[in-house]
């Protein structure tokens, strides 16, 4: 398996653009974790996922901040409109959860800035 | 609610040698589990080592082993023979699984250098 993919590994933007990031978790895995890391926050759960549903999203900033899992094998998280405080590295993370080793496989992370 | 302490920001050790990664957590929880994950500078975390609360046997995966204990709440990672790809951030976590609901929380972090 590829691992987890996700894109784009890096976004420049302006404020007030709409940002769109993309996560393809490892196939089989039926939970999906957005985190978001900062110098000063560290990281951060914004929000997960259980077979495409959405079970916690109390660490979502904002309502400018939403997520999706269409399908087992795609989640998208979108800022709308972004501003310079969203800039992070926002990383995306697949489970197991009947392995029953609590392991998390992320991304290589985006990397985000908000000019 | 569950929380994860790493009070060294930084730390350096000289190759060969070895190092001791300090954590703590605070949960009223008795089955958990607890890791270690690296984040070298290329960013892309991967796990170290686990343990699970309810084994008295500390983890120990090559060079790297963990001291667990359960009643203090502490969980610190050991790293023998130090070596310059272990040059890296180090994360602890803590990890629940209850009912169908994760609780997975990460600490700030150690930043490591190992020296040459």
């Amino acid at each position: 398996d590829a691992g987890v993919i996700q894109s784009p590994r890096h976004e420049v933007t302006e404020m007030g653009q709409e940002v769109t990031l993309r996560c393809k978790p490892i196939s089989g895995h039926d939970y999906l974790f957005w985190y978001r890391q900062t110098m000063m926050r560290g990281l951060e759960l914004l929000i997960y996922f259980n077979n495409n549903v959405p079970i916690d999203d109390s660490g979502m900033p904002e309502d400018r901040f939403s997520a999706k899992m269409p399908n087992a094998s795609f989640s998208t998280l979108k800022i709308q409109p972004s501003e310079p405080r969203d800039s992070a590295v926002y990383f995306c993370a697949s489970s197991f959860a009947q392995g029953r080793t609590g392991e998390l496989f992320f991304g290589e992370g985006s990397r985000l800035t908000v000019l | 609610a569950q929380t994860v302490t790493q009070s060294q920001p930084e730390m350096s050790v000289q190759e060969a040698e070895t190092v001791t990664l300090s954590c703590t957590y605070d949960t009223s929880e008795n089955n958990y589990y607890l890791f270690w994950y690296k984040q070298p500078p290329s960013r892309q975390m991967i796990l170290v080592i686990r343990q699970e609360a309810y084994k008295q046997q500390n983890a120990t995966e090559n060079r790297f082993s963990v001291n667990f204990q359960k009643a203090a709440k502490s969980f610190s990672l050991k790293i023998s023979d130090s070596q310059l790809g272990d040059t890296a951030m180090y994360f602890c976590a803590f990890m629940s699984y209850t009912s169908g609901t994760y609780k997975y929380i990460f600490g700030t972090g150690t930043r490591l250098k190992v020296l040459a």
